[in-house]
């Protein structure tokens, strides 16, 4: 089935350093895929978003790049702050219409000032 | 616009307890789904219903009923709980890009 695979972390970076989280998945047909963060005691919220191939979400100074031929879609973002620790989630649905989110596992992140 | 509403934020409860989680949904929205987050294993899909008055089994569905009792309101039951249920439970709604909306989520121990 339909499944998001996500670097495991947790990942600690220094305030200002360079962030990448991989996300890679398996889908047939032509997905959706998001980028969701989670803050502490918080639900989720919707980071960025791309619905088909080499289209480029972005939010927040955050970006991904929906890649088709590597089945990929890694969030960068340049300089992190210590306002961006938290946890990231890779998803997609399988196709348009309404058929649930498949999550990856999830990506802590904390920055360090 | 509240968005997606989740009551109670906070339950404890003993084995063999039953209880419902509730969740609404002010945005018009055909589809919501129950989540199950826990530590290590991401969001888990346990109920969906993607449209009034249909109702469908997600990844780990056992233990849980669900209702969905008009277009606004999709509710979660448990029967009888079991200390494998605690969990962080996430009501989310969405429309047709399937882009969802999530609650602020139920912290629910079993005892």
């Amino acid at each position: 089935g339909d499944s998001v695979t996500q670097m495991e972390g947790p990942v600690t970076l220094s305030e200002e350093a360079f962030l990448t989280i991989n996300c890679t998945y398996t889908a047939t047909g032509y997905p959706s895929l998001f980028w969701y963060v989670q803050y502490p005691g918080e639900g989720l919220q919707l980071l960025l978003k791309a619905t088909k191939a080499d289209d480029k979400g972005s939010n927040k100074g955050f970006e991904a790049t929906y890649r088709k031929e590597t089945t990929s879609f890694h969030l960068e973002k340049g300089s992190v702050q210590v306002s961006d620790s938290a946890v990231y989630f890779c998803a997609l649905t399988p196709n348009s219409g309404n058929t649930p989110l498949v999550f990856g596992k999830g990506t802590r992140l904390s920055v360090i000032a | 616009n509240a968005g997606v509403t989740q009551t109670p934020k906070f339950q404890v409860l003993k084995t063999g307890q039953s209880m419902t989680l509730q969740c609404a949904q002010d945005m018009n929205h055909n589809s919501m789904y129950w989540y199950r987050q826990d530590p290590g294993m991401g969001l888990r899909l346990i109920y969906y219903s993607a449209s009034e008055g249909t109702t469908d089994k997600g990844e780990v569905p056992n233990g849980y009923n669900v209702s969905r009792l008009n277009k606004r309101e999709f509710s979660l039951r448990l029967e009888s709980a079991a200390p494998s249920q605690t969990s962080v439970y996430f009501c989310a709604s969405s429309h047709t890009e399937g882009l969802g909306f999530f609650g602020p989520g139920t912290r629910l121990t079993v005892l």
